[in-house]
């Protein structure tokens, strides 16, 4: 069964640095998603990516934040310069068609 | 502010069981909705969508929705200890639309025991 493939699993980064986390989508999905989770919290929305473009981003996806699908497969999410408050899960998810949404295994950031 | 809350558990039930897991949302103009488990440390897995009223079975997971009251339930039959997990209920303004952002409530914790 296809699954969405996220890495790497776990990253560890010096405040201020920049992190590229990467995804690669089920094939044939069309709508790309990144969430994150704090420990302990809700799951939160960050943006939405379609037809090579964000179609929604959330309060939280900022411009230290940005999303890239550089080639067919892969989707990717740039945090320019990291702070404390970025450590989380973050999730990838895709879908055919806008509905259900798939996730990935996650990458866990840390910022230290 | 598009809020989705959960009862906040945790609940535990026997094996065997039915675990009843409930879910409201305040924006009236939600389509679709999903249940998501969540294993500690892992990432949300969907169990089951649900975009018109009243019940949707799937093995042992049924899925209730009521959008006058704003409320999705999900219960889970003869529940195992496998079952132990976070479940995630999620709310979505679209359907087959670019308005894919997914609410997520903060879940229940359920515990199955032997």
């Amino acid at each position: 069964e296809p699954e969405v493939t996220q890495t790497p699993s776990h990253q560890v980064t010096q405040m201020g640095q920049e992190v590229i986390l990467r995804c690669v989508p089920i094939s044939n999905h069309l709508y790309f998603y990144w969430y994150r989770q704090i420990l302990g919290q809700k799951v939160e929305f960050l943006v939405s990516f379609y037809n090579n473009e964000i179609s929604e981003k959330s309060e939280i996806f900022d411009d230290q934040f940005s999303v890239e699908r550089p080639d067919g497969s892969n989707f990717t999410l740039k945090i320019r310069s990291t702070k404390l408050e970025d450590s989380a899960m973050y999730f990838c998810a895709s879908s055919p068609a806008g509905e259900t949404q798939y996730f990935g295994p996650g990458t866990r950031l840390l910022v230290l | 502010q598009k809020e989705v809350e959960q009862n906040s558990g945790p609940l535990s039930v026997p094996e065997g069981a039915i675990a009843s897991l409930n879910c409201t949302y305040s924006d009236r103009v939600s389509q679709s909705f999903f249940w998501y488990r969540q294993y500690s440390g892992k990432s949300p897995e969907l169990i089951m969508s649900i975009y018109s009223n009243g019940d949707k079975e799937d093995g042992r997971f049924t899925a209730q929705l009521n959008k006058a009251s704003q409320y999705v339930s999900l219960l889970i039959r003869d529940s195992q200890p496998s079952d132990s997990a976070t479940y995630l209920c999620a709310v979505n303004r679209g359907r087959g639309s670019t308005l894919g952002r997914l609410y997520f409530g903060r879940g229940t914790q359920l515990t199955v025991w032997p």
